[in-house]
């Protein structure tokens, strides 16, 4: 299947500080990437859906200004945490859906990031 | 809007006997897919199966099959001959009419492999 990978897997700051999480599609275009946050024992929940070349749409609840995604290429999302507090502490996912695979709408997801606000 | 519903916070099965993962759905679109997803501990989301809303059949991966009941709105999850590396979250999830529409996710159930 269709690769995607996230980077880093693990950081920790400190409050205050801004981390950014990198999320790349390896061997497919990707117009459409998604960021996912998923606290511990609980579902995934859909922050934003990240486009190519246009602004993120984001879900209601989720600070656009708190959470800033770049869709700058259509292999490469970035979702930027800006001013981090410990309550931003928490798993965040990417996920892309190949072009090709529109019919099924399959998400491929990255390896996920744990992030960690001391 | 799209709901996901897993009723079974967690099971567990013996080692290589099947187990079924329950999913319901709600959704007023009539074209959909359904997927299942597979999180281990390590956190990575592995995709497991897909059903399409008009497929006739249910979709099978392997030990994996999907058991697709439209008029009751079920997506349930066959595992058969369990195994050990098997233990982990379950996810079930849809999208809606368009492919391009975001996937929502249920809560999950959390599968225990017994030896």
């Amino acid at each position: 299947g269709a690769v995607v990978s996230q980077h880093p897997s693990r950081v920790i700051c400190k409050s205050g500080t801004s981390v950014k999480i990198e999320c790349r599609s390896l061997d497919f275009q990707a117009t459409t990437m998604f960021w996912y946050r998923q606290f511990p024992k609980q579902s995934l929940m859909l922050m934003a859906t990240s486009n190519e070349g246009s602004k993120a749409t984001y879900e209601q609840g989720v600070e656009k200004d708190k959470f800033l995604i770049n869709h700058a290429s259509l292999t490469l999302s970035t979702l930027t945490v800006t001013s981090a507090h410990p309550e931003d502490s928490s798993f965040y996912i990417c996920s892309a859906r190949d072009r090709g695979a529109a019919n099924t709408g399959e998400l491929f997801f990255g390896e996920g990031s744990r992030l960690t606000v001391l | 809007a799209q709901k996901i519903t897993q009723t079974q916070p967690g099971m567990f099965v013996q080692e290589k006997e099947a187990v079924t993962l329950d999913c319901t759905y709600d959704t007023s679109d009539q074209s959909y897919g359904l997927f299942w997803y597979k999180q281990p501990s390590s956190g990575e989301m592995i995709f497991l199966i897909y059903q399409g809303s008009y497929d006739e059949q249910n979709a099978t991966e392997g030990r994996y099959s999907l058991n697709f009941q439209k008029a009751r709105k079920s997506a349930n999850l066959v595992i058969s001959a369990s195994q050990l590396g098997d233990s982990a979250m379950y996810f079930c999830a849809m999208r809606g009419e368009r492919g391009y529409q975001k996937v929502t996710f249920g809560i999950g159930t959390k599968l225990q492999v017994i030896p």
